[in-house]
C-alpha cells in the first residue's frame, strides 16, 4: 500500500513570499494531520482534518497560515506572508479516524526562509 | 497542559550495549503512550504503544512499560545494533476530542560497530 506523500521534498524562499505544501494521505484514510516541526524539537500538531471538517486547529497561526482539504482527500498547507521562524519541516500523517488509530507518517517538507 | 520529557542525546552506544532512553510525562486522566522512531531520510513510524497503566508496549527487540506511579515510558532493548541508529521520539495521546499526538523533543541513537 502506498504511504503518504508529500511535495515538495524541499523549498526555500525569502521571508514575506508565500509558500504552499502538498499532502496526499493514505487512500481510505478519513483524519488527516499537518504538524510542524523545529530542529531540535518534537513535532508539534497544527491543524486536523475529519474528512474535509477541521477537528482541531488551536496551535495554527491564523493570521498567516491556512490549510483545506478539498474533497476529503488531499490537502494543502499554505503559509502567507512567511517568516523566518517558520522554517522548519511540517509533516503530513493520515489514519483511518481520528482516536487512537495509528498515524502515519509523510517524509515532510523542508522549509527554509531567508 | 499535556507534556512529554525526553533525555537529551546524543546517546552513543557500542553495538550489542543495553539501552535506556527516558521519558517521563504529564499529562490529565490516563493517556496513551507512544515511541516513534525516524531513521536517516525516513518518516516518522510508530515503533510501540500502550494504552493502559501497567501495559508493556514491544516492537524489534524494544519494550516500554506505562508506569502510572512515576508518570513514566522509559524505552530499553537489551542488545543494541547499528541498524537501530535513528532519531526516538516520545508521545501521548490525551483525552480531548481530537486525541492529538503530543511529541516530546527526540533522543538521537549512534551505535557504532
Amino acid at each position: 500500500e502506498a504511504g503518504v506523500a508529500q511535495s515538495p521534498r524541499y523549498k526555500i524562499i525569502e521571508k514575506r513570499q508565500s509558500v504552499a505544501f502538498w499532502c496526499n494521505p493514505i487512500s481510505g484514510h478519513a483524519t488527516l494531520y499537518w504538524y510542524q516541526q523545529i530542529l531540535g524539537q518534537g513535532p508539534k500538531l497544527l491543524i486536523q482534518f475529519q474528512n474535509n471538517g477541521v477537528v482541531d486547529d488551536s496551535q495554527l497561526p491564523k493570521d498567516r497560515f491556512s490549510a483545506e482539504r478539498l474533497k476529503g482527500v488531499d490537502s494543502t498547507l499554505k503559509i502567507q506572508p512567511a517568516k523566518l521562524e517558520d522554517s522548519a519541516v511540517y509533516l503530513c500523517a493520515s489514519s483511518l479516524a481520528g482516536g487512537i488509530y495509528e498515524q502515519y507518517f509523510g517524509p515532510g517538507t523542508r522549509l527554509t526562509v531567508t | 497542559g499535556n507534556s512529554v520529557t525526553q533525555m537529551e542525546g546524543p546517546v552513543t552506544l557500542s553495538e550489542e550495549a543495553f539501552l535506556t532512553i527516558n521519558c517521563t510525562y504529564t499529562a490529565t486522566g490516563y493517556p496513551s503512550l507512544f515511541w516513534y522512531v525516524q531513521y536517516p531520510g525516513e518518516g516518522l513510524q510508530l515503533l510501540l504503544k500502550a494504552t493502559k497503566a501497567d501495559d508493556k508496549g514491544s516492537n524489534k527487540g524494544f519494550e516500554a512499560t506505562y508506569r502510572k506511579e512515576t508518570t513514566s515510558f522509559h524505552l530499553e532493548k537489551g542488545s543494541v545494533q547499528v541498524s537501530d541508529s535513528a532519531v526516538y521520539f516520545c508521545a501521548l495521546s490525551g483525552m480531548d476530542s481530537s486525541y492529538k499526538l503530543i511529541f516530546g523533543s527526540g533522543t538521537r541513537l549512534l551505535v557504532r560497530p
